[in-house]
């Protein structure tokens, strides 16, 4: 059974550094590549950006690129997301999933990690 | 980028009926890349439909997709109970930035 399971829920202050993680089992971790998804409370899904565990080529969305980093250890079949500096503006819900080559949907989901930026 | 807009924005029918629910590209999805996806309240996102007519396992066959280019459709035929939530739909055509539409909410009449 393929299956995603993220890290817990995180309460940070701004301007701490934070990663979360998603771990890979049931399938060949590094056959696929896993994107993360944005949820801010009460709104829709923003898919962040990209990372092929079989190298850690990573793309993202411009609109998270400098702010966010994906990473991937492969040993461990676990995908990482990090920031180096939280704003009370990164307070969501995240959500890494399976897929992300470009000819490839979401298919499979984590459960999410909330993290909550507050001073 | 291309900007997916979906419509309507809420869409309130009663169970047993019929629901259609659009999602319009800003320009043509390559290869009909498009999905739609399935979101409860506090559950993560569930795939239901790609490419843009295939459904994924598990997915019962009242649910459809259809279209290309620049307009698809999410079709449920006969709603029951556990149907009534947030759909959106996501292009994975314009790699490598994929992007989702604002989503439709599907509430019980």
């Amino acid at each position: 059974e393929v299956q995603l399971v993220q890290s817990g829920a995180e309460v940070k202050k701004p301007g701490e550094s934070l990663r979360i993680s998603c771990k890979g089992s049931g399938y060949s971790f590094t056959s696929y590549w896993i994107s993360w998804v944005r949820q801010m409370p009460g709104k829709g899904l923003e898919w962040m950006g990209r990372i092929d565990p079989s190298d850690s080529y990573t793309n993202y969305s411009p609109s998270f690129q400098g702010h966010v980093t994906i990473s991937a250890d492969k040993s461990i079949s676990t995908a990482y997301l990090h920031w180096s500096s939280l704003k009370a503006s990164d307070t969501a819900m995240y959500y890494c999933a399976r897929g992300g080559s470009g000819y490839d949907p979401l298919d499979y989901w984590g459960q999410g990690t909330l993290v909550t930026v507050s001073s | 980028e291309i900007v997916l807009t979906q419509s309507p924005g809420t869409l309130s029918l009663s169970p047993g009926e019929r629901a259609t629910l659009s999602c319009r590209a800003s320009q043509s999805v390559r290869g009909s890349y498009l999905a739609w996806y399935q979101q409860k309240p506090g559950r993560a996102p569930r795939l239901l439909i790609y490419g843009p007519s295939s459904r994924a396992t598990g997915i019962p066959d009242r649910f459809s997709g259809s279209g290309s280019g620049t307009d698809f459709t999410l079709t449920i035929s006969r709603l029951e109970p556990e149907d009534f939530a947030v759909y959106y739909c996501q292009q994975y055509d314009s790699s490598p930035l994929y992007t989702f539409g604002q989503g439709t909410k599907l509430e019980i009449k």
